[in-house]
């Protein structure tokens, strides 16, 4: 069965522009999550979707969103882009398992985004 | 003080060798999670444990949820196990994944 597929690959924006990104998670897989992913900070949360509704936030500023349409694709949104959102952009889609905990993580290839 | 501790933060090892990466955690979890990334982004997830020992082929993992401890062996490793291992934890409360820094490992032949 298909992956999990991250558009685009690679981006380039400039300061104060806008960016979407998109996941499509694994067919039948209702959970999407988002990550950063940083030389300085590593791996870190972004947020998470379950059935259209966020189910978790991780601690980045509001310019950061997201968002999950009812076939389960997710994208995400950073306005007024930094130079420090020069990053490695993460999705993962997981299947449920007993109380919501997804069982294991499908990660996408990810996109790259550098802002300049 | 980091929510997670991986420890080494580079390994070098010959094939063959057997390779240990730790994980400690100073926080309640519902699981951890054992990841690989390979060179270009992509990342693998090797293992989920709330409990006990798991084992894949030549990986195992442990966890010892009273420690807050968990391990990842390699057995008869391989160049082709080069990458950086990365611990995640899902907290008890409040359900975010921490991640800890990685452990980059390189195996020579």
């Amino acid at each position: 069965k298909a992956g999990v597929t991250q558009t685009p690959r690679y981006l380039i924006k400039t300061r104060g522009q806008q960016v979407t990104l998109s996941c499509s998670p694994i067919s039948g897989h209702r959970s999407v999550s988002w990550y950063q992913q940083t030389p300085g900070q590593g791996l870190q949360f972004l947020f998470e979707y379950f059935s259209e509704t966020q189910r978790n936030k991780g601690n980045f500023p509001g310019r950061f969103s997201g968002r999950q349409f009812s076939n389960s694709r997710s994208e995400m949104n950073v306005s007024t882009l930094e130079l420090g959102d020069s990053a490695l952009y993460l999705c993962a889609s997981s299947s449920l398992q007993g109380a919501g905990l997804p069982y294991g993580y499908t990660f996408g290839s990810g996109t790259r985004l550098t802002v300049v | 003080k980091n929510e997670v501790e991986q420890s080494p933060q580079n390994l070098t090892a010959q094939e063959g060798e057997f390779i240990t990466i730790n994980c400690s955690y100073s926080v309640g979890i519902s699981a951890l999670h054992w990841l690989q990334q390979h060179p270009g982004g992509g990342i693998v997830s090797l293992f989920m444990l709330s409990s006990g020992k798991k084992k894949h082929g030549r990986l195992i993992a442990t966890i010892n949820i009273q420690e807050k401890h968990s391990s990842l062996h390699i057995t008869a490793s391989h160049p082709r196990d080069s990458a950086v291992y990365i611990c995640a934890v899902r907290r008890e409360y409040g359900n975010k994944l921490v991640f800890g820094a990685g452990t980059i490992l390189r195996v020579k032949s």
